[in-house]
């Protein structure tokens, strides 16, 4: 897997666009970034997934850099219910091991 | 069900014991996954079956643990001689063939 690296946590007002940076300088060309988010005590929750072009689902945006070294994940109007731990993940083309690191722990604050 | 189903929820075991756990995944997922996950870590990779066989099991920590799918469905992960060390929570995964895999809520396994 391509290493990735994410601040250890972060605060966000509610009702206020979060902003998660990941980077992933050793991406090599045909590796997805995926993101999964963990509530306490609950399982791996995927988020949303990209290769090049910026994406957009019902939960969140994907913006990937133009060399692919870096995203960003935003949450656009975060709730309370966003707190939960944030992984960024590049697993190598053909496998799916998945390597979760530590994450990035998003707390949104009222 | 819709989505990835284990049990037990919560399983306290004694040490030296032996203990199952079972993984029901979302049907029509070919790939299976299982994690372990301790107090403050990621998830862990263990070990990912493709159908019916275990494509890579690079992940279990030694040969006490062993992992089945004998259908390509359901899958049991089996721990002999449970160690306090063992204590963690262990998340079962699947997904399509090419797909982002979708995770069960885990089974927390404490021995004492």
């Amino acid at each position: 897997d391509a290493k990735t690296t994410q601040p250890p946590s972060m605060d966000c007002a509610e009702g206020r666009a979060a902003n998660l940076p990941c980077n992933h300088s050793t991406i090599s060309g045909n590796e997805y970034v995926y993101w999964y988010r963990q509530i306490h005590s609950q399982g791996p929750q995927y988020i949303i997934h990209g290769l090049k072009n910026n994406e957009t689902n019902e939960m969140a945006s994907l913006i990937i850099t133009e060399d692919r070294k870096s995203s960003t994940l935003i949450l656009p109007h975060a709730t309370l219910r966003d707190t939960a731990v944030y992984y960024c993940i590049a697993p190598t083309s053909g496998t799916y091991k998945y390597i979760f690191g530590t994450g990035t722990r998003l707390k949104v604050l009222a | 069900g819709a989505g990835v189903s284990q049990t037990p929820s919560n399983k306290v075991t004694e040490k030296g014991k032996y203990v199952e756990l079972r993984c029901d995944p979302i049907s029509g997922h070919t790939a299976l996954y299982w994690y372990r996950q301790s107090l403050g870590q990621g998830p862990e990779f263990l070990i990912y079956f493709q159908g019916t066989g275990a494509a890579d099991d690079s992940g279990l920590p030694n040969d006490r643990f062993f992992a089945v799918r004998p259908e390509g469905s359901v899958s049991t992960l089996k721990i002999q001689r449970t160690e306090r060390g063992d204590s963690a929570v262990y998340l079962c995964a699947s997904s399509l063939m090419d797909g982002e895999a979708f995770f069960g809520q885990g089974t927390r396994l404490t021995v004492v």
